[in-house]
């Protein structure tokens, strides 16, 4: 049973950064071809893609947001890791992550996401 | 604005069948596969259609996908208030080396 769970603060102050961690079972990020990704939904808008992570390491990133994320995993521990520097009210969202079963594929098991929240 | 474009809204009658259109572009749609998911209001989204026209296990067949050219249509019959929700298209696009979603359509049965 493949499930994904995202951790992190649910309050961050702008300028700051955000951490959220990815833990997942019931599959291996070592697969060849598995990766996982980052989504997220600010409140009434659309689903934004953020980042991705591959079962070699390789990243990919929104190329609006490259400048602030840096995705990375640890394989040993089933965990995904997202940072995003800098934050700003804009960025209050709820953060998905989600699993590809192969780069340039479809997302096909979601987390329930996190609620992040930007504010003073 | 989403690389996809979806249109904001549509409605339909329970039974009826309405269909929801994503627009895009050689590098995404137009050489990659189309995804769709339904996402309810703090739930996790919901893979419908995988790979233009294939549905995952236990979505039932009056989900159906389908592709041509550039654009992708997602087409729900036999309506039932249990499909209002939001629904949205998805694709890799080689030029950004990333995935790009459409604004998403909310799904309104009268």
């Amino acid at each position: 049973q493949v499930t994904l769970r995202e951790s992190g603060p649910a309050l961050v102050k702008p300028t700051q950064a955000l951490t959220l961690t990815c833990t997942f079972s019931g599959f291996s990020l070592s697969t060849s071809g598995m990766c996982l990704t980052w989504v997220r939904q600010p409140p009434g808008k659309a689903l934004e893609w953020l980042a991705l992570i591959d079962w070699e390491g390789d990243t990919y990133y929104s190329t609006s947001l490259k400048t602030r994320l840096t995705i990375s995993k640890d394989t040993s521990k089933d965990q995904v890791v997202l940072t995003m520097t800098n934050m700003d009210p804009v960025d209050t969202a709820t953060y998905f992550c989600a699993r590809i079963p192969n780069v340039g594929n479809y997302l096909d098991y979601w987390g329930q996401g996190t609620l992040v929240t930007v504010s003073s | 604005q989403s690389v996809l474009t979806q249109p904001p809204s549509v409605s339909a009658a329970p039974g009826q069948t309405v269909t929801i259109s994503c627009s895009g572009r050689s590098s995404n749609i137009g050489n990659n596969h189309v995804s769709w998911y339904q996402h309810l209001p703090g739930t996790a989204p919901t893979l419908l259609i995988y790979d233009n026209n294939n549905r995952p296990s236990g979505i039932p067949d009056r989900i159906s996908g389908s592709k041509s050219g550039t654009s992708a249509t997602l087409a729900i019959s036999g309506l039932q208030t249990g499909d209002e929700a939001d629904y949205y298209c998805a694709a890799w696009d080689s030029s950004l080396s990333g995935v790009v979603f459409g604004g998403g359509t909310k799904l309104t049965v009268l």
